[in-house]
């Protein structure tokens, strides 16, 4: 089964400042990865995904992500804070088992953004 | 406006009750999950429907009863409900046609709001 790691479970930055979420996936067949997010007291939407059509993914709100296969990783980056970006990242793989594909998600990961 | 919605938005119930959290999609998607997310912020899926079929089943108590009477809408029944029930559940939708491979698995969830149930 496809799973996802992700790498600390909170994240402060100072505004202005790169931003780096750390995901690492398990998988046995060349995955489909997200990155979503999560702002208080609201559902996830998607930021972005990669299906193997390019290794560098560009999202919404200046956000993207790199898959290396070599590090089994899909680390999600931001050139530079904003404090709109404060918000639980999710990483997640497709799964498929006999009913069909399930999307998993990791831990999350907190961004906190400091002025 | 195209979206999931879901009702009620927030649940305040005693233990041992019974209740009822409704979801539907005018994405024209063709299934629609259940999310729990727990109090650490794990989300973990519960139930799938495809075309109002059942799908996916994860390991979830018989005391949860989901029901889709047609494709747009997937509601979740809990019956005699106990203090770890609290939760923020989640319902979500995606384009994809189970069983079929290909993209399916790239498919993305647009989710609703969230209902937060707190057991008493």
């Amino acid at each position: 089964a496809q799973s996802v790691t992700q790498l600390g479970s909170h994240v402060s930055v100072s505004e202005g400042a790169l931003v780096l979420l750390r995901c690492n996936y398990s998988s046995s067949v060349p995955p489909y990865l997200f990155w979503y997010v999560q702002y208080p007291n609201q559902g996830l939407q998607l930021l972005l995904k990669y299906t193997s059509a390019a290794t560098l993914v560009k999202g919404i709100n200046g956000f993207e992500a790199e898959f290396k296969k070599s590090e089994t990783s899909f680390h999600l980056t931001k050139p530079s804070a904003h404090m709109s970006d404060a918000a639980e990242y999710f990483c997640a793989v497709s799964d498929f088992n006999t009913g069909g594909f399930k999307t998993i998600f990791g831990a999350g990961t907190r961004l906190f953004v400091k002025a | 406006d195209t979206a999931v919605s879901q009702t009620p938005k927030y649940l305040v119930t005693q233990m041992g009750n019974d209740k009822s959290i409704k979801c539907e999609q005018n994405l024209g998607h063709d299934t629609m999950y259940w999310y729990k997310q727990d109090s650490k912020k794990f989300l973990k899926i519960m139930f799938s429907y495809n075309n109002k079929e059942l799908i996916i089943n994860e390991t979830v108590p018989n005391r949860f009863s989901p029901k889709s009477p047609d494709k747009a809408h997937l509601n979740l029944h809990i019956n005699s409900l106990e203090l770890g029930d609290s939760a923020v559940y989640f319902c979500a939708s995606s384009p994809d046609r189970a069983g079929l491979a290909g993209l399916s698995g790239a498919n993305v969830l647009t989710f609703g709001a969230g209902s937060r149930l707190t057991v008493l």
